[in-house]
Parts: structure tokens; C-alpha cells; sequence
């Protein structure tokens, strides 16, 4: 079975520090994997997607995730925080099935706060 | 601005009622994805219509349904409403399947009194 853990409810961090927002995955198929970001009151928008090419990928914003396949991870990283990062954030594996019938498993989102 | 459009923004209403949300995806997107956003229960996939049809189920109750229009705009009913089904319900789009980029509208408030 498919699923996704984020291994952190919230985060904290100080302003210009490291980010770093753990995702494990579980994929009996080779996984497509996206992170998501929910700014407050606002819709959800794609940050970055692995779909087999590359391991390291790059998103907006300065984030970037690397595919670690012995691991099943696929950890979100920013190397100095901005306030404007204070969002909530979804790591999502596209799971079992072919093609376009492959489930979306949304993981329970982590909250990152920024402090000035 | 994604494209996709939901309609009402926000919408009040009782317990026992029905209510229809509504969604237009980005033009030339193919599918329509609805998700449950809650305090308690966090995002919730529902649903997946692609071309007109059912392609993925996931926490949707029965007194839920949806369908995807030939225009491809999207409904989601709800019925016999309870107060826990107060929630942001969001409607997503994709060109074709679940390996590519969801556009999210911005969502409808629901709130069951």
C-alpha cells in the first residue's frame, strides 16, 4: 500500500536559518512526488514535483528536494528562510495504479512558522 | 490567479440541507480533483473526474457525490449536511492524471449551523 508520513506537525525557524521539512513515502510503484504549499487563507500551489528524472529538484521560491530512494525520502529544504515561507506545506505521493488512475496520498501537512 | 474557478465563495446553511458546489477547471485541463480541508481532519481527497469520468475515490461519504460535466466543469453535492461537514472544499485541475501539476482554486467555505 501507498502512503506518505511528514514526519514533522510544525516547524520553527529563525529568519535567514535552514528549512528542512521531512517527508517519508512507501510506493510499491515508482513514485511521482510533489510538495504543495498553503500560504494562510490562500489556495494550495505546487512547489516541485519528482516524476523519475532527475534526484535533486528544483521548485519556486529557493526550495529544493532531493529523491532518496534508499531512504523513501523526500525531504524539503531551503537554505535561509524568509518570512514569507510561513505556510503550510503537503508532501504527496502519487500511488498505486497505471497511468492516469494512480491515486494522489496526501500527507497531514507541516506547519512552518518563521521568527524575525 | 490558477484559472480555476469555484463558485460560491463562501455558502451558510442548516443541517439536513443540500448544496451544490461548483467548479471550472483551467481550459484544456482534463481532470478535476475535489479535496475537504477541516481543522480536525486536515486535506481530505474526495474525488477524481477525468474526461466525464470517475477515475479515483477517496474519502468521499455517501451522501456526497460529484460528476464532471461534457464541458468538463465539475459539481460536488452534498447532502443531508451535518455540522462536521463544515469545511473548505477545494476543486483542483490537471492536464490528463495525477503525475501532473493540480491547479487549485481558491475553495468554498461551507458552514453548516
Amino acid at each position: 500500500a501507498q502512503s506518505v508520513t511528514q514526519l514533522d506537525s510544525h516547524v520553527s525557524v529563525s529568519e535567514g536559518t535552514p528549512v528542512l521539512l521531512r517527508c517519508n513515502y512507501s510506493s510499491s510503484y515508482s513514485p511521482s512526488l510533489f510538495w504543495y504549499v498553503q500560504h494562510p487563507n490562500k489556495g494550495l500551489q505546487l512547489l516541485l514535483k519528482y516524476t523519475s528524472a532527475a534526484t535533486l529538484v528544483k521548485g519556486i521560491n529557493g526550495f529544493e528536494a532531493e529523491f532518496k530512494k534508499s531512504e523513501t525520502s523526500f525531504h524539503l529544504t531551503k537554505p535561509s528562510a524568509h518570512m514569507s515561507d510561513a505556510a503550510e506545506y503537503f508532501c504527496v505521493v502519487s500511488g498505486g495504479g497505471a497511468g492516469n488512475n494512480r491515486k494522489l496520498i496526501w500527507g497531514l501537512g507541516t506547519s512552518l512558522a518563521v521568527n524575525p | 490567479d490558477s484559472g480555476v474557478t469555484q463558485t460560491p465563495k463562501h455558502l451558510i446553511t442548516a443541517t439536513g440541507q443540500r448544496v451544490t458546489l461548483r467548479c471550472s477547471p483551467r481550459s484544456g485541463d482534463l481532470s478535476v480533483y475535489w479535496y475537504q480541508q477541516s481543522l480536525d481532519q486536515g486535506l481530505q481527497f474526495l474525488i477524481q473526474y477525468y474526461n466525464g469520468e470517475e477515475r479515483a475515490k477517496g474519502n468521499i461519504l455517501e451522501r456526497f457525490s460529484a460528476q464532471q460535466f461534457p464541458d468538463l466543469h465539475s459539481e460536488l453535492n452534498l447532502s443531508s449536511l451535518e455540522l462536521g461537514d463544515s469545511a473548505l472544499y477545494f476543486c483542483a485541475s490537471s492536464v490528463s492524471g495525477t503525475n501532473n501539476e493540480q491547479f487549485f482554486g481558491p475553495g468554498t467555505r461551507l458552514t453548516v449551523l
